[in-house]
């Protein structure tokens, strides 16, 4: 079975622009989370959602939104674009079956530079 | 809040030796689990191994194994018989059902040399 997938790999813009990526999470997996990696940090959670709502929001400002569509894909939106958003965009999806916790598998990651 | 401690930046083992990779964790929740990830160069993170908060014994994934000291809060990760394939970032992660989301550290970069 195919893992996570996410597109496009690599993406450079410049400030001020908006930029879209994508993800396509496991076969039978209904949640998917969105994380920024920023370089020498670990993760930092962006996003959750669950059959197509919603179900977390991390600390970052209004320029990010996300949406999930019916077939579990995502996408992530960010607006105004800042040197600071430069960063590894990593999609995660589980199952979401209702445990005390969930194993997330992640993308490969988009690498966003803003320039 | 949660909360992952990693106070190892950077390890260095030996081919075919065994290493012991550090964390330790804060959370108020009385149900949580523990994730280990890898990360290589190339960025994706790779899942390693889980322990539930109520699991008695400690998780083993082949050549993976998380010591689980829930008194201590903390989750060390060992490695045994490392290969020069294990050369990468290793995270330690928290989630718990009320947040929705992982929690990660700041990781421990390990090198595996011949």
């Amino acid at each position: 079975d195919a893992g996570v997938t996410q597109s496009p790999t690599h993406l450079i813009k410049t400030r001020g622009q908006h930029v879209t990526l994508r993800c396509s999470p496991i076969s039978g997996h209904k949640s998917v989370s969105w994380y920024q990696q920023v370089l020498g940090q670990g993760p930092q959670f962006i996003f959750q959602y669950y059959e197509k709502e919603e179900r977390g929001r991390g600390n970052f400002p209004d320029r990010f939104s996300a949406r999930q569509f019916p077939n579990y894909s995502s996408e992530l939106n960010v607006n105004a674009l800042l040197l600071g958003d430069s960063a590894l965009y990593l999609c995660a999806s589980s199952q979401r079956i209702a445990e005390a916790t969930d194993t997330q598998y992640f993308g490969p990651g988009t690498r966003l530079t803003v320039l | 809040a949660q909360k992952i401690t990693q106070t190892q930046p950077g390890m260095f083992v030996q081919e075919k030796e065994a290493v012991t990779l550090d964390c330790t964790y804060d959370t108020s929740d009385p149900s949580y689990g523990l994730f280990w990830y890898k990360q290589p160069s190339s960025g994706e993170m790779i899942f390693l191994i889980y322990q539930g908060s109520y699991d008695q014994q400690n998780a083993t994934e082949g050549r993976y194994s998380l010591n689980f000291q829930k008194a201590r809060k903390s989750a060390n990760l060992v490695i045994s018989a490392s290969q020069l394939g294990d050369s990468a970032m290793y995270f330690c992660a928290i989630g718990t059902y009320n947040t929705d989301k992982l929690i990660f550290g700041t990781g421990t970069r390990l090198q595996v040399f011949p």
